[in-house]
């Protein structure tokens, strides 16, 4: 069955640095999602992105975050000056349609530790 | 409390035994799904049941919506050691019927099933 994968599994990452997690939707899918999860917490969703623009963003998804879809295939989540609070959990997300009656099929994650 | 709360926070049961998972939500909603996520990995859609169904049934999963009560419950029947893991509902945002597919999760439900 076909799967969203994420890299790195995880990533330390120096306060200050960028930091780019890359992810491959599932083919066929036309949505993409991200999401954060820090430990303990829930799952919080971070934007949504359609048709190469975003269509839904949460106010987690501030100016130091960016979204692309560089090449058709690759969806990448950057973050430009990481803070100690963006250590957390990453997950991808696709779906084939972004009406709300889709599953979300998400990878396994990117573990992102800002030291 | 938020949008997406499950009780209890923490289930632990023996093999064979049933598990019942609740779920409360603050606005109106289009569909609820519920997703699991085992240790370490991203998370599987399981169900979803729209605003206009009352009870879905998938193999040893039923869901009951009560949008009157704003709640959900998940049972897993016949339960096993390989069902050990966080259960989470979702809901989307009934926005005037637009939805770009934006999920919010719940705090999740820790199940424990004991071989």
């Amino acid at each position: 069955e076909p799967e969203v994968t994420q890299t790195p599994s995880h990533q330390v990452t120096q306060m200050g640095q960028e930091v780019i997690l890359r992810c491959v939707p599932i083919s066929n899918h036309l949505y993409f999602y991200w999401y954060r999860q820090i430990l303990g917490q829930k799952v919080e969703f971070l934007v949504s992105f359609y048709n190469n623009e975003i269509s839904e963003k949460s106010e987690i998804f501030d100016d130091q975050f960016s979204v692309e879809r560089p090449d058709g295939s690759n969806f990448t989540l950057k973050i430009r000056s990481t803070k100690l609070e963006d250590s957390a959990m990453y997950f991808c997300a696709s779906s084939r349609r972004g009406r709300s009656n889709q599953p979300q099929h998400f990878g396994d994650g990117t573990r992102l530790s800002i030291l | 409390s938020q949008q997406g709360e499950e009780d209890p926070q923490a289930l632990s049961i023996q093999e064979g035994e049933n598990a019942t998972m609740n779920c409360s939500y603050k606005t109106s909603i289009n569909n609820l799904q519920w997703y699991r996520q085992n240790s370490g990995r991203g998370l599987v859609h399981l169900i979803l049941i729209r605003s206009n169904e009352r009870e879905k049934h998938s193999g040893r999963l039923r869901v009951t919506l009560d949008t009157s009560k704003k709640s959900s419950s998940l049972l897993i029947t016949a339960s096993r050691a390989a069902d050990t893991a966080s259960y989470f509902c979702a809901t989307d945002a009934n926005a005037g019927g637009t939805s770009y597919g934006k999920l919010t999760f719940g705090q999740g439900t820790i199940l424990t099933v004991h071989p």
